[in-house]
């Protein structure tokens, strides 16, 4: 699986867009983009996933480059309640791809302030 | 649907102790595996099943023992605990190829709290 860089920490104002950034330099041609987020030590909750074009759905967006070497994930409207570690994940989907098996690294610690 | 259970949700064991973590699903789901997850890192994969009778090791498999009977069950041993292996402990589930929609979406448990002292 590639390997993914996310910064330590991020603040967001609430009511306001909260980008979180994730490079993936070393993806190849048929692996996915995936995010999931950690809310104080809770299981992990999938938020959204990607191959090449932008996916929205209810939580958030996913904005994947041309060159598919980085990708920002969206949240509209950041509340408290968004604060928590995002990871980006970066893998093959499917069973014998190996997808299921994610490998999640140390993530973005987002704190949605006031 | 209760989604992925795990029982229990916390646990002390001396050193050398034996212990079973539960863990259910109920949305049919083939694959099934645990994570461990130590302070400020991320999960780290310890077994994993494709489907009732298969297992397979993951990153850190060392120190446990996995078995798959059922669809719905997939408990994780630990035949002689260590300090090392007090951790945060999850389940997840997903969908599996041959199965009507796989997204690759991991369902996880609410963890089970292990110290060992």
């Amino acid at each position: 699986d590639a390997k993914t860089t996310q910064p330590p920490s991020m603040d967001c104002a609430e009511g306001r867009a909260a980008n979180l950034p994730c490079n993936h330099s070393t993806i190849s041609g048929n692996e996915y983009v995936y995010w999931y987020r950690q809310i104080h030590s809770q299981g992990p909750q999938y938020i959204i996933h990607g191959l090449k074009n932008n996916e929205t759905n209810e939580m958030a967006s996913l904005i994947i480059t041309e060159d598919r070497k980085s990708s920002t994930l969206i949240l509209p409207h950041a509340t408290l309640r968004d604060t928590a570690v995002y990871y980006c994940i970066v893998t093959l989907r499917g069973l014998t791809g190996g997808g299921n098996k994610l490998t999640f690294g140390t993530g973005t610690q987002l704190k949605v302030e006031l | 649907n209760a989604g992925v259970t795990q029982t229990p949700k916390f646990q002390v064991l001396k050193t050398g102790q034996s212990m079973t973590l539960q863990c259910a699903q109920d949305m049919n789901h083939e694959y099934m595996s645990w994570y461990r997850q130590d302070p400020g890192m991320g999960l780290r994969l310890i077994h994993y099943s494709v489907g009732a009778g298969i297992t397979d090791q993951g990153e850190v498999p060392n120190g446990y023992n996995v078995s798959r009977s059922t669809t719905e069950d997939f408990p994780l041993r630990l035949l002689s605990a260590a300090p090392s292996q007090t951790s945060v402990y999850f389940c997840a589930s997903s969908y599996s190829r041959g199965q009507l929609t796989s997204t690759g979406e991991l369902f996880f448990g609410e963890g089970s709290r292990l110290t060992v002292l």
